[in-house]
């Protein structure tokens, strides 16, 4: 059972929004920032958004995020065919001194 | 080119020890908390451990406690992961990863291809 909570999957058509939710608590999501990763099948993990909804170079601003209390959210704008992998949350955790990561979240493009 | 390459990984019988090793070039090493995170199959992502630009602080995951040890050498822009006892549940391909800030985060912004572990009999 992971410490943050995705939903399994998600779906949409393209150029459809969706949105990807993460469900944390005070000592991880409520007092730290939170990071999104993509990893498509087969690759490693890429850093997607950083501290709520920075974007690294690179990353296009179809992808956004945000953060209310001890929950965030992933938005994907657009979307492409390109954007079907599986998406996790993580956030530092201050009381367990550990990264805890959220379940994944495997978006289908319809 | 900003860079992390892992090796080490193989098969291993149960009860078995292991060592990883991740090198990194394009960056300044020994400026930055470094990160294992691990996959096993058909599973998501787990951390861990990390450690400190001196090696004076590390963090570790409830399970692996005990059995694994994180450890780096600045002067070879290395990283590594000791496993030892290792268990049926240690198999997944395992990450080295860069936090983005000086202080820890979490933030793992740079990530290598993986080198994958099986523990097996």
């Amino acid at each position: 059972q992971s410490v943050l909570t995705q939903p399994p999957s998600a779906s949409g058509t393209p150029g459809q929004r969706v949105t990807i939710s993460c469900s944390g608590g005070a000592s991880n999501i409520g007092s730290n920032a939170v990071n999104w990763y993509q990893q498509l099948p087969g690759t490693a993990p890429k850093f997607l958004i950083y501290s709520y909804n920075e974007r690294p170079s690179g990353v296009p601003d179809r992808f956004s995020g945000s953060k209310s209390g001890t929950s965030a959210s992933l938005a994907i704008s657009g979307l492409q065919s390109e954007d079907e992998a599986a998406y996790y949350c993580a956030a530092w955790d201050d009381s367990l001194n550990e990264v805890v990561f959220g379940g994944g979240t495997k978006l289908t493009v319809l | 080119e900003v860079q992390l390459v892992e090796s080490g990984g193989g098969l291993v019988q149960p009860g078995g020890s292991l060592r990883l090793s991740c090198v990194a070039s394009g960056f300044t090493f020994n400026n930055v908390w470094m990160n294992w995170v691990r996959q096993a199959p058909g599973k998501g992502l787990e951390w861990v451990a990390n450690i400190k630009q001196d090696g004076s602080e590390k963090h570790y995951v409830g399970s692996v406690k005990g059995r694994f040890t994180i450890s780096r050498d600045n002067a070879k822009n290395s990283l590594y992961l000791q496993m030892n006892n290792l268990r049926a549940e240690d198999t997944a391909v395992y990450y080295c990863a860069r936090d983005r800030f000086v202080v820890v985060t979490g933030t793992l912004d740079v990530w290598g291809k993986g080198t994958t572990v099986n523990v097996s009999s």
